[in-house]
């Protein structure tokens, strides 16, 4: 059956830490990897990766897909408050789209 | 933000009732969604429409039924509401199969 496992479920840490999210995931006719956040709303898009080793970056967001090893990790670096949030990710095949069950961060001041 | 709204925002029925939310996109994508989420379950696939009449069964469709008769709507019915249905339901759309995917602020159902 397929599945999408994160870890860790939920994570506390103080501004500037930097912190690494993982998601490790088993599917059939993979497409692509997402990395979603999630605060009090709706999920908002933050990654699409489809190949191994090609680091995607947004500020300072980072992510990564190992297609070999199954697993994607999110770094997240320098801390702020407002990165507090769920990080969902999600594992697309064909029509389906599977989510973990994400990582709670919060980050303290 | 992609336009997408869902209705009701908030909604409290008792078991046994029908329900429907609606989800409606001003963005003329071909895919729509709808998705619950719970707590230690992440969001889970219900139904999905492909176009116009085209719908298919997510990972939990059991209890649900959906339509979309015009590209902009697609409604999700709970034929007779259970308590195991009070859940946060999102929207999504996407333009096609492999792009990304865009949510709505989410339906909360509470079934008492």
């Amino acid at each position: 059956e397929d599945k999408v496992v994160q870890s860790p479920l939920s994570l506390v840490v103080h501004e500037g830490d930097t912190v690494t999210l993982n998601c490790s995931y088993e599917v059939t006719n993979f497409r692509s990897l997402l990395w979603y956040k999630q605060e009090k709303k709706a999920p908002t898009f933050l990654f699409m990766l489809t190949s191994s080793g090609i680091e995607k970056k947004s500020g300072r967001l980072s992510s990564i897909l190992d297609k070999k090893e199954l697993f994607s990790i999110l770094n997240i670096t320098a801390t702020q408050t407002g990165d507090s949030a769920v990080y969902l990710c999600a594992v697309e095949n064909n029509n389906d789209m599977r989510f973990g069950a994400g990582t709670r961060l919060t980050v303290k001041p | 933000d992609a336009g997408i709204t869902q209705s009701p925002r908030h909604k409290v029925t008792e078991t046994g009732t029908p329900v429907t939310l609606r989800c409606h996109q001003t963005e003329n994508h071909r895919y729509m969604y709808w998705y619950r989420q719970d707590p230690g379950h992440g969001l889970r696939l219900i139904h999905y429409s492909y176009g116009v009449k085209d719908t298919d069964k997510g990972e939990v469709s059991d209890g649900y039924s959906v339509s979309r008769s015009k590209t902009e709507d697609f409604l999700l019915t709970l034929e007779s509401a259970t308590s195991s249905q009070t859940s946060v339901y999102f929207c999504a759309i996407s333009a096609d199969s492999g792009n990304t995917i865009y949510f709505g602020e989410g339906s909360w159902l509470t079934v008492v």
